[in-house]
């Protein structure tokens, strides 16, 4: 089974510019996460998607951070324009469905540089 | 919300059993509870899920008391490679089955 791939690997950046995220889930997974994760911290919750609708972006900064899985498949997060605050490695992750039973497949994440 | 509590960090020694605590003082009646682990420049990786008493499989067991107010993910004969850091999850059915990663147990495995 192919797992979860994530684009790009390593990204830098200057503040202020912009930058997109892809991430293309496990076949048949409904349920996809992005998680950023800052160096020596656990993974935190920005976005959780249900097919193609969004289940809880209550931690998503929508000022600058926007994400959308509009086939109900893959999925882009989107941050513009970007902090020094915002380098950090973004993870995505699926699961069959919702609920805490489901198991998470993560990706080997983006890291993300801003200057 | 359901919250998780877990040292900070452990070290060991090879072909030691290693134990990792997680308080969840809060778990819901419908929380599972399940542990990752992660290694430096990967994601987090499944390594067992529970609900109560005991679960085992090819890498660990899961120890979970009747009031499942904790857990209790054992690592048998550890060895280098298991140098990483543990995540105890709590599935939240009472806000969007939300997922939170609490900071995890760094673990060190001495040679």
């Amino acid at each position: 089974e192919a797992g979860v791939a994530q684009s790009p690997r390593y990204k830098i950046i200057e503040k202020r510019q912009s930058v997109a995220f892809w991430c293309n889930p496990i076949s048949g997974h409904a349920t996809l996460y992005w998680y950023q994760q800052i160096l020596g911290q656990g993974p935190k919750l920005l976005i959780q998607f249900q097919n193609n609708g969004v289940v809880d972006d209550s931690q998503l900064p929508k000022d600058r951070f926007s994400a959308e899985r509009l086939k109900g498949v893959d999925s882009t997060l989107k941050i513009q324009p970007a902090k020094l605050e915002d380098s950090a490695v973004y993870l995505c992750a699926s699961s069959f469905s919702l609920g805490g039973a489901n198991v998470l497949t993560f990706g080997a994440g983006s890291r993300l540089t801003v200057l | 919300l359901a919250k998780t509590t877990q040292p900070i960090s452990m070290d060991s020694y090879e072909g030691q059993e290693v134990n990792i605590t997680c308080s969840h003082n809060n778990i819901a009646t419908n929380d599972y509870i399940t542990w990752y682990q992660q290694f430096p420049s990967q994601g987090p990786r499944f390594i067992i899920q529970g609900y109560k008493t005991k679960v085992t499989n090819e890498v660990a067991s899961l120890f979970i008391p009747a009031d499942r107010k904790s857990s209790t993910l054992s690592l048998p004969r550890v060895s280098l490679s298991d140098t990483a850091v543990y995540y105890c999850l709590v599935g939240d059915v009472d806000s969007s089955y939300k997922l939170i990663f609490g900071s995890g147990t760094r673990l060190l495995v001495r040679p």
